[in-house]
């Protein structure tokens, strides 16, 4: 079992839908989370962070945490063509070692 | 703030050569750590160093090194290179008192 996963996708959504992107981990000692958007031949950049339980918002983005089901989500709001790109969720469980997940491919069609 | 920087960008080796990698943080952060990104694997933690430290280690075999220098730049080093090292290694900083990580462009190393 992956310590972290995620639905490979392809998520297809049309342009100005939600897009909702899930992801779970096995470590129940995991502190932080993140998000990060990756377009094809480039590096992963940061989208948002979360460390408590609830929701958090950020532009159009918003990162849902709960810790007892082991679950973290991540909602587009009004997506964009622009927001076509692979989706990885990082946790870290203990010091400065993110454990990724395999991504979510995103496709937002016009 | 100029962001984490990477060089160089693209390297084509061959079995059995040596390799190393160069990162510079964000100026001010203080942790480096390095990932391993293939299409198999994903992304995978190398190593962190912190204050010219090794902190943490991921699973891979001692042919992969690394250090830091007291301006916080980093080196990896690959030895005896294999085919599988073919990979986009990416250096990521932190400040150090969170860890919340920022990346660089990555260096794409094709071993021939």
């Amino acid at each position: 079992q992956k310590e972290v996963e995620q639905n490979s996708g392809p998520l297809s959504v049309p342009e100005g839908a939600i897009a909702s992107l899930n992801c779970t981990y096995s470590d129940r000692g995991s502190q932080s989370f993140f998000w990060y958007r990756q377009y094809s031949g480039k590096s992963p950049e940061l989208i948002m962070f979360i460390y408590s339980n609830g929701d958090k918002e950020d532009g159009r983005f918003t990162a849902q945490l709960n810790k007892a089901s082991q679950y973290v989500s991540l909602l587009i709001r009004d997506s964009q063509p622009s927001d076509s790109a692979t989706y990885l969720c990082a946790v870290n469980a203990a010091g400065n070692k993110l454990t990724f997940g395999g991504g979510t491919r995103v496709l937002v069609k016009p | 703030k100029a962001g984490v920087t990477q060089t160089p960008r693209y390297l084509i080796k061959t079995r059995g050569q040596q390799v190393t990698l160069s990162c510079s943080p964000i100026s001010g952060h203080r942790s480096v750590s390095w990932y391993q990104q293939t299409p198999g694997q994903g992304l995978q933690f190398l190593f962190e160093y912190f204050s010219e430290t090794q902190r943490n280690k991921g699973n891979f075999p001692g042919r992969f090194s690394g250090r830091q220098f007291s301006n916080s730049r980093s080196e990896m080093n690959v030895s005896t290179l294999e085919l599988g090292d073919s990979a986009l290694y990416l250096c990521a900083s932190s400040d150090g008192g969170t860890d919340t990580q920022y990346f660089g462009p990555g260096t794409r190393l094709t071993v021939l």
